[in-house]
């Protein structure tokens, strides 16, 4: 298995453009988790979905962000209009069940200048 | 009160020593509890679970105490690989929504 996999794997961009991460979660893996993680703030869980459905989005920063699963093989993160407090390594991890053991992708680290 | 609060070292420690991390967590509903480990500019990956009777796992031994709010990860032996950030990690409520800690991290020295 390939396991997740992310991309891009580096992104750096303007103040105010916009910005999509891509997630794969593990083939079979029904849970899917975006997570940000800076010094500062530690990792931060931003969205959840489970079986495709958002199940908790309490943690998305604001309404510049949003989340998509259209499909269980594939998630999007999009930033619009980026910020530089927007820089941050963006992660997302699959589990096969909620409260199961969480499989990290490489993240993205997001650079916005 | 953060959900999850660790100790962010670091712990520089010389090989062979013994070493323990604590985590307390606020939600006296948690139910679920693991320690993932962060090597530099890497993924967390799961390092172990935390069961209520305490569980082993070669040198890594991970303890629960509920009426504390406290979870604890003691490692013997400490090898020069060890050295990491240590995440506490605890499930909030039955969706299954995994909060973690800021990490501890350990730095072992020859």
């Amino acid at each position: 298995d390939a396991g997740v996999i992310q991309s891009p794997r580096h992104e750096v961009t303007e103040m105010g453009q916009e910005v999509t991460l891509r997630c794969k979660p593990i083939s079979g893996h029904n849970s899917l988790f975006w997570y940000r993680q800076t010094m500062m703030r530690g990792l931060e869980l931003l969205i959840y979905f489970n079986n495709n459905v958002p199940i908790d989005d309490s943690g998305m920063p604001e309404d510049r962000f949003s989340a998509k699963m259209p499909n269980a093989s594939f998630s999007t993160l999009k930033i619009q209009p980026s910020e530089p407090r927007d820089s941050a390594v963006y992660f997302c991890a699959s589990s096969g069940s909620p409260a199961a053991k969480l499989f990290f992708g490489s993240g993205t680290q997001l650079s916005v200048l | 009160r953060k959900e999850v609060e660790q100790d962010p070292g670091p712990f520089n420690v010389p090989e062979g020593a013994t070493v323990a991390f604590n985590c307390t967590y606020s939600n006296s509903a948690s139910q679920s509890f693991f320690w993932y480990r962060q090597d530099c500019r890497k993924e967390p990956k799961l390092l172990m679970s935390v069961y209520s009777s305490g569980n082993e796992d070669g040198r890594f031994t991970a303890q629960l105490n509920r009426a504390s709010q406290y979870i604890s990860l003691l490692i013997r032996d400490s090898k020069l690989s060890d050295s990491a950030t240590y995440l506490c990690v605890v499930i909030r409520g039955s969706q299954g929504n995994l909060i973690f800690g800021k990490g501890t991290k350990l730095s072992v020295k020859p």
